[in-house]
């Protein structure tokens, strides 16, 4: 069965400082990858997905991901983050039309 | 547009009772998926209708089921209730089958079982 893992379970940044949050997937076959995202008291929304094509996805709000094939990496990052970033992050790999989400690393951005 | 609306927001049961939720899609999205949110197992996948038919099935008991109706409609139902179904239960819609990157979620149902 395809497992997610996110290392990271809380980051604390100030802002303008920059972000990368870790996501590795089990499955070594096809696999689609996502972040969600969930900002306080908002439901989940897609932050970009990765399909096929350039390993390099640009998302909603400056966040982009790169797909690491050979390491079973689909990193979340964002050069400069803001207060209005302060959410919780989840990684997600879709095998067999079948989605798993990883545990979800809450981000806290200080002004 | 309007989103995926999931009722009721908030519930309190005790062991042993069964409870139903319920998700209205998107207008024309078929597909209804179900997830199970705590804080110990983060989210996980339930089950998927699409046109009425359950297209796939995560892993949990059969105390889990749900449906479709002919207008999208979904509900899941979770019998015989058990303190570790405390949880946050999301419903997402989608115009495809199993494509996650096209799911809207709601707000989600917040069951506390006692």
């Amino acid at each position: 069965a395809q497992s997610v893992s996110q290392h990271n379970h809380h980051v604390i940044l100030s802002e303008a400082a920059s972000l990368e949050l870790g996501c590795n997937y089990s499955y070594g076959g096809t696999v689609n990858l996502f972040w969600y995202v969930q900002y306080p008291g908002q439901h989940l929304q897609l932050l970009l997905k990765y399909f096929s094509g350039d390993p390099l996805v640009k998302g909603i709000k400056g966040f982009e991901a790169e797909f690491i094939k050979s390491k079973f990496s689909f990193n979340l990052r964002k050069p400069s983050v803001q207060w209005s970033d302060t959410a919780e992050y989840f990684c997600a790999a879709e095998e067999s039309y079948i989605p798993t989400f990883g545990r979800g690393t809450s981000l806290i951005v200080h002004p | 547009k309007a989103g995926v609306t999931q009722t009721p927001r908030y519930l309190i049961k005790t062991r042993g009772q069964q409870v139903t939720l319920s998700c209205s899609p998107i207008s024309g999205h078929r597909s209804v998926s179900w997830y199970q949110q705590t804080p110990g197992q983060g989210l996980q996948f339930l089950f998927e209708y699409f046109s009425e038919t359950q297209r796939n099935k995560g892993n949990f008991p059969g105390r889990f089921s749900g449906r479709q109706f002919s207008n999208s409609r979904s509900e899941m139902n979770v019998s015989t209730l058990e303190l570790g179904d405390s949880a946050l239960y999301l419903c997402a819609s989608s115009p495809t089958s199993g494509r996650a990157g096209e799911l809207f979620f709601g707000e989600g149902s917040r069951l506390t079982v006692l």
